[in-house]
């Protein structure tokens, strides 16, 4: 079975950092460009970022750009996204989702997400 | 950036029912580059259609997708209990990647 399973969410205080990460299984993940895409609670869906299959294509949300930073490591099949100067509009879980046709358009394979809080 | 508006917010419907879903953009989606997904409380989004008529494997023939340029329509025929839930749409003909707001269906 495919899977995308995120981690490394929690509280933090506005103005702090959180790593979050993302294991694929049951494909070849080195195959494939990831994003983010967040969901405040009780809202919509916000994409945040993402990275090429190869790691050497970037691209950011401007909400975020500045403050977050994605890597890859194809070796061991995860996936990180460095989020720093957190505020509370990040508050959101976080989705690490897998793009269908390599031209970064749209997203066959969700994650169950991971909950961001940034409060003091 | 593309802004989606979906209509309406809210849709009380009955299982049986037939319906359609409208999303709109603010300028024109090239090539149809249109998505829909569904999201069940609880659980993770799930794509059922890409290119704006192309159904994703495994989705029932009952959802269909239709529309071009800036209209764009999900209908559901024979509503099925377990089809109430948020429907998003989300175009990928521009960047950043941008959803509409959502529009739920409920009983």
């Amino acid at each position: 079975q495919v899977h995308l399973v995120e981690s490394g969410g929690g509280v933090v205080q506005p103005g702090g950092s959180l790593r979050l990460s993302c294991a694929a299984s049951g494909f070849t993940f080195s195959n494939y460009a990831i994003h983010w895409v967040r969901q405040a609670p009780g809202k919509g869906l916000e994409w945040v970022a993402l990275i090429s299959y190869d790691g050497t294509i970037e691209y950011f949300a401007d909400s975020v750009k500045g403050r977050f930073t994605i890597s890859r490591d194809n070796s061991k099949n995860t996936l990180s996204l460095q989020m720093s100067s957190l505020r509370s509009e990040d508050t959101a879980l976080y989705y690490c989702v897998r793009d269908m046709t390599g031209s970064y358009d749209y997203f066959d394979l969700w994650g169950q997400g991971t909950l961001v809080t940034v409060s003091s | 950036e593309t802004v989606m508006t979906q209509f309406p917010a809210t849709l009380s419907v009955s299982a049986g029912e037939s319906i359609s879903l409208s999303c709109r953009a603010s300028q024109s989606v090239t090539d149809n580059y249109l998505a829909w997904y569904q999201q069940k409380p609880g659980q993770a989004p799930r794509l059922l259609i890409y290119d704006a008529s192309t159904r994703a494997t495994g989705v029932p023939a009952r959802f269909s997708g239709s529309g071009s340029g800036t209209e764009f329509t999900l209908t559901i025929t024979s509503l099925q209990s377990e089809d109430f839930a948020v429907y998003y749409c989300q175009q990928y003909s521009d960047w950043p990647r941008t959803f509409g707001q959502g529009t739920k269906l409920e009983i």
